[in-house]
């Protein structure tokens, strides 16, 4: 079945440094890719998506490219804040069929320290 | 305010006790679901629910059950909590977007419930 693997946690950085988070998946037919993020004592919330192949999602400062041949949706964003810190969740949903549930990764921890 | 809410947002409870956990939305949306958190375990879908008629087992629903009582309402309980059940519960809405052949199933998350079960 359907798949979803990122790299494991906790990540630590320093304010303004790099930040790549791998999420690579599997699946049988050509699924929608998704970050969501989760602030300390919320919900999750969609961060971007991209719904084929080489598509680039981005949103506050984030981007991850839907890369096919390595089957790969790996976040990154080029300068982290402090407010940044939160839990990041790599998800795929199937494009086609009634169900399209969401299959999961299992989260990745990142610590923005000033 | 909130378009997913669930109720109550912290619960302590005894081994052996019936617990009911509430969501409401005002998003319009008729697909509705509850997962439960848990450290280093991800999200795990627990039962979902396509329309008011329309109740799904996910992928660890012993020990759990549901109710839609409406297109905006979708309770869980526990009939009867143990301690392993003691974790942070979610209840999310979704609606398929997108167009020109293309579509994506975005799910809209309430703020949780931390339940702890002594």
């Amino acid at each position: 079945g359907d798949s979803v693997t990122q790299m494991e946690g906790p990540v630590t950085l320093s304010e303004e440094a790099f930040l790549t988070i791998n999420c690579t998946y599997t699946a049988t037919g050509y699924p929608s890719l998704f970050w969501y993020v989760q602030y300390p004592g919320e919900g999750l919330q969609l961060l971007l998506k991209a719904t084929k192949a080489d598509d680039k999602g981005s949103n506050k400062g984030f981007e991850a490219t839907y890369r096919k041949e390595t089957t790969s949706f790996h976040l990154e964003k080029g300068s982290v804040q402090v407010s940044d810190s939160a839990v990041y969740f790599c998800a795929l949903s199937e494009n086609a069929g009634n169900n399209r549930k969401l299959i999961w990764g299992l989260g990745t921890s990142l610590a923005v320290n000033p | 305010d909130a378009d997913v809410t669930q109720t109550p947002r912290n619960r302590i409870t005894k081994t052996g006790k019936r617990i009911m956990l509430e969501c409401s939305q005002t998003k319009g949306h008729d697909r509705m679901y509850w997962y439960r958190q848990d450290p280093g375990l991800g999200l795990r879908l627990i039962y979902y629910s396509f329309d008011v008629k329309d109740i799904n087992k996910g992928e660890i629903s012993d020990g759990y059950s549901v109710s839609r009582q409406a297109q905006a309402k979708f309770s869980l309980s526990l009939e009867s909590a143990i301690p392993n059940q003691t974790a942070l519960y979610f209840c999310a809405t979704s609606v398929i977007k997108g167009a020109l052949g293309v579509s994506y199933n975005e799910q809209f998350f309430g703020p949780g419930t931390r339940l702890t079960v002594l």
